[in-house]
């Protein structure tokens, strides 16, 4: 069965650091997978997706993730955090891609401190 | 602009009253979701519906209805069979065709609080 853990719910960093969130999954089917970002009560937004194109793929913000297959892993990164990084971030992936039902992690909560 | 309104932002009612949030979208998008979000839950999916006049239940669609009778709306009845209705609903809807998994796309949320 497909799953997604993320692992750390609460990151630290401070301002200019390197961004690293952490996205593992299962699934029993070629992958579709999806990081999204969430603002204090607002609705998610999509940062980057990889759909079995280019493994290293570009996101909005300055993000980026790549898929590493051998790993299960699509972790999330950035080379430089600014303050308003500062938000939830969710990990998903495809359940069924004959549904486009998607499965969602707990999330990460990036702190950036000054 | 295209993109998803819920409305209202926050909602408030009292115990054993049904409830409709609002779900629009000009995507023109066939598949739409409901999602709810508890801290530290993750989002969980209520039901969705990929066309017109269809919808499915999801991982926790007990005390919640939906309808589909235009591609643009799909709104979500909190019921009093729901045990603890209290949580930020999201919205979302994606362009999906039946032969390819997308993106979806998210509303703002409405924050319903039931006491």
């Amino acid at each position: 069965a497909q799953s997604v853990t993320q692992l750390g719910s609460h990151v630290s960093v401070s301002e200019g650091a390197l961004v690293l969130l952490r996205c593992n999954y299962s699934s029993s089917v070629p992958p579709y997978l999806f990081w999204y970002v969430q603002y204090p009560n607002q609705g998610l937004q999509l940062l980057l997706k990889y759909t079995s194109a280019a493994t290293l793929v570009k996101g909005i913000n300055g993000f980026e993730a790549e898929f590493k297959k051998s790993e299960t892993s699509f972790h999330l990164t950035k080379p430089s955090a600014h303050m308003s990084d500062a938000a939830e971030y969710f990990c998903a992936v495809t359940l069924d891609p004959n549904t486009g039902k998607l499965i969602f992690g707990q999330g990460t909560t990036l702190q950036v401190k000054p | 602009d295209g993109g998803i309104t819920q409305s209202p932002k926050y909602l408030f009612r009292k115990e054993g009253q049904n409830v409709t949030l609002s779900c629009e979208q000009n995507l023109n998008h066939d598949a739409m979701y409901w999602y709810r979000q508890d801290p530290g839950q993750g989002l969980r999916l209520i039901y969705y519906s990929q066309i017109v006049n269809d919808f499915q239940k999801g991982d926790i669609a007990e005390g919640y209805s939906v309808s589909r009778e235009k591609k643009e709306s799909f709104p979500l009845t909190v019921t009093s069979a729901q045990k603890n209705p209290t949580a930020f609903y999201l919205c979302a809807s994606s362009p999906w065709t039946g032969a390819h998994s997308y993106e979806q796309y998210f509303g703002p949320g409405t924050r319903l609080t039931v006491t």
